[in-house]
C-alpha cells in the first residue's frame, strides 16, 4: 500500500521570506498524482497545486511550486513570499493512477509571523 | 467559487438519534464521491466511496451499519450517523473528482458533528 510522509508536524516562516515543506511517499506504481492541499483555520480543503508523475516539469501555481524528484519520491512544496494568509495545515496527498482514493500525509502546520 | 457543498455546517444531537449529512457537487455530475472524517489536528481519514446507482464501499474497520451511505442521484450523497454516541462526533467531509479533472479531488466546506 502506498505511504506518504510529512516529516515536519510544524514549520514557521516570517512574512515574505520563503519556506519548504517536505514530502515523500511510497510506491510501487510508475504512474500517479501528488497533491498540495490546504486547510485553513475553516476547515476547507483547498487545492494549492497538484503534479502527474508522467511529467518531468516542476508544477508552479504563482507562489507556489514543487520539487519534484520521482527517483527520490520526493515532493516538496515551496511557498515564496509567504502571506499571512498562507498560515494552514497544509497535506501532501497521492492518488495512484488506477484508483481515485487519495492518500494523505498526517499534516504540516505552517505559521507565518509578521 | 464552492463546486461541492455540504450541509448541514454544524450539528449538536443527543446521544442515540440518528444524523444525516448531505454532499453536493454544484454545476457538475459526480457518479463518485468520497467521505472522510477527520480528528483535530490529525489528517483525513477515508471512511467510504459512495457510487451513484450502486452500494457503498467502506474502509476497513468502518461500520457500514453505523454510517449509511446513500448515493441518491449524481450530484447527492448522503451519510447517515445511525445511533450516534458521543465517540461519533468528528468532523466530516466529503469530496468529488470533477468531469475534466477527474485526478483532483474537490472538498465540501466540511460538517462539525457533536454528539451530547
Amino acid at each position: 500500500a502506498q505511504t506518504v510522509t510529512q516529516s515536519q508536524p510544524e514549520m514557521s516562516v516570517q512574512e515574505a521570506e520563503t519556506v519548504t515543506l517536505s514530502c515523500t511517499y511510497d510506491t510501487s506504481e510508475s504512474d500517479y498524482y501528488l497533491f498540495w492541499y490546504k486547510q485553513p483555520p475553516s476547515r476547507q480543503m483547498i487545492l494549492v497545486i497538484r503534479q502527474e508523475a508522467y511529467k518531468q516539469q516542476n508544477a508552479t501555481e504563482n507562489r507556489f511550486s514543487v520539487n519534484f524528484q520521482k527517483a527520490a519520491k520526493s515532493f516538496s512544496l515551496k511557498i515564496s513570499d509567504s502571506q499571512l494568509g498562507d498560515a494552514a495545515m497544509y497535506f501532501c496527498a497521492y492518488r495512484s493512477d488506477g484508483s481515485e482514493k487519495l492518500v494523505f500525509g498526517k499534516g504540516t502546520k505552517l505559521t507565518v509571523n509578521p | 467559487g464552492a463546486v461541492v457543498s455540504q450541509h448541514p455546517s454544524w450539528v449538536i444531537c443527543k446521544s442515540g438519534t440518528s444524523v444525516k449529512i448531505e454532499c453536493r457537487s454544484l454545476d457538475f455530475q459526480a457518479t463518485t464521491m468520497f467521505w472522510y472524517r477527520q480528528f483535530p489536528k490529525q489528517s483525513l481519514m477515508l471512511m467510504a466511496t459512495s457510487n451513484e446507482g450502486s452500494k457503498a464501499t467502506y474502509e476497513q474497520g468502518v461500520e457500514k451499519d453505523k454510517f449509511l451511505i446513500n448515493h441518491a442521484s449524481l450530484t447527492l450523497s448522503t451519510l447517515t450517523v445511525t445511533s450516534a454516541h458521543p465517540e461519533d462526533s468528528s468532523f466530516y467531509i466529503c469530496s468529488a473528482p470533477r468531469p475534466g479533472r477527474q485526478e483532483t479531488q474537490y472538498f465540501g466546506p466540511g460538517t462539525r458533528l457533536l454528539v451530547l
